[in-house]
């Protein structure tokens, strides 16, 4: 069973509009991020929470906004999307934020912003 | 900035091979974390090493953090180790915070 759920899989939006994105963690972690993954690029991290706590936000524009109704899960949602956030959004977690904590990823949502 | 540089960028492998991947960073690390990702993008952890060398199966990670270097052998590579491999690097700060290289893409043939 997978133990990190990201939903959905494939998400297609139009310019301009909201989206978001759901991710849930059966590891039992307490630690969850979000990462992004646009072509040619490598993984940029966007933001980590703790216990449900924003520990670190790398990401410049407030139209992500990430949502953690429950320990574990982080939801993210995005407003007034544009074609330059097309990407690939996967979320991780790992036991907390200390330094030498493991992170495991889910499968990620590929968005496509037209 | 922190940047995590991979080499070699692309790799081909005749089955039964080893190899050596490279990873390279700009600032101190307290480790780094490897990871397998494959052709439809989902992303495996491999290992996490904040120093020295770490075994599982037939992979093995060496950190030298002081050094700022790392490195990936896998050994007697599998058509089914084709992919991307990613190596990130945890911070010297709080908060976990991942930096990832670009890769080295694998491609190992029959």
């Amino acid at each position: 069973d997978p133990k990190i759920i990201q939903k959905p899989k494939y998400l297609v939006a139009v310019t301009g509009s909201e989206k978001i994105l759901i991710c849930e963690q059966y590891l039992g972690h307490n630690a969850m991020y979000w990462y992004r993954q646009s072509a040619k690029k490598p993984l940029e991290f966007m933001f980590s929470y703790s216990y449900q706590k924003l520990m670190d936000n790398q990401t410049a524009s407030s139209r992500f906004q990430p949502q953690s109704s429950k320990k574990n899960h982080l939801d993210l949602q995005i407003t007034a999307l544009k074609p330059d956030d097309s990407a690939t959004y996967f979320c991780a977690s790992s036991l907390g934020t200390f330094n030498y904590a493991e992170q495991f990823f889910g499968p990620g949502t590929r968005l496509t912003v037209l | 900035g922190q940047q995590v540089q991979q080499s070699p960028a692309s790799l081909v492998l005749q089955e039964g091979e080893n190899a050596e991947l490279q990873c390279n960073f700009s600032s101190t690390a307290t480790r780094l974390q490897w990871f397998y990702q494959r052709p439809g993008g989902s992303l495996v952890s491999l290992l996490s090493n904040p120093s020295g060398t770490k075994h599982t199966g037939r992979l093995t990670s060496t950190t030298v953090t002081k050094e700022r270097r790392g490195s990936l052998h896998i050994s007697s590579s599998q058509i089914t180790d084709s992919g991307t491999y990613l190596c990130a690097m945890g911070p010297n700060s709080a908060g976990n915070k991942l930096t990832f290289g670009i890769g080295t893409r694998v491609l190992v043939r029959p």
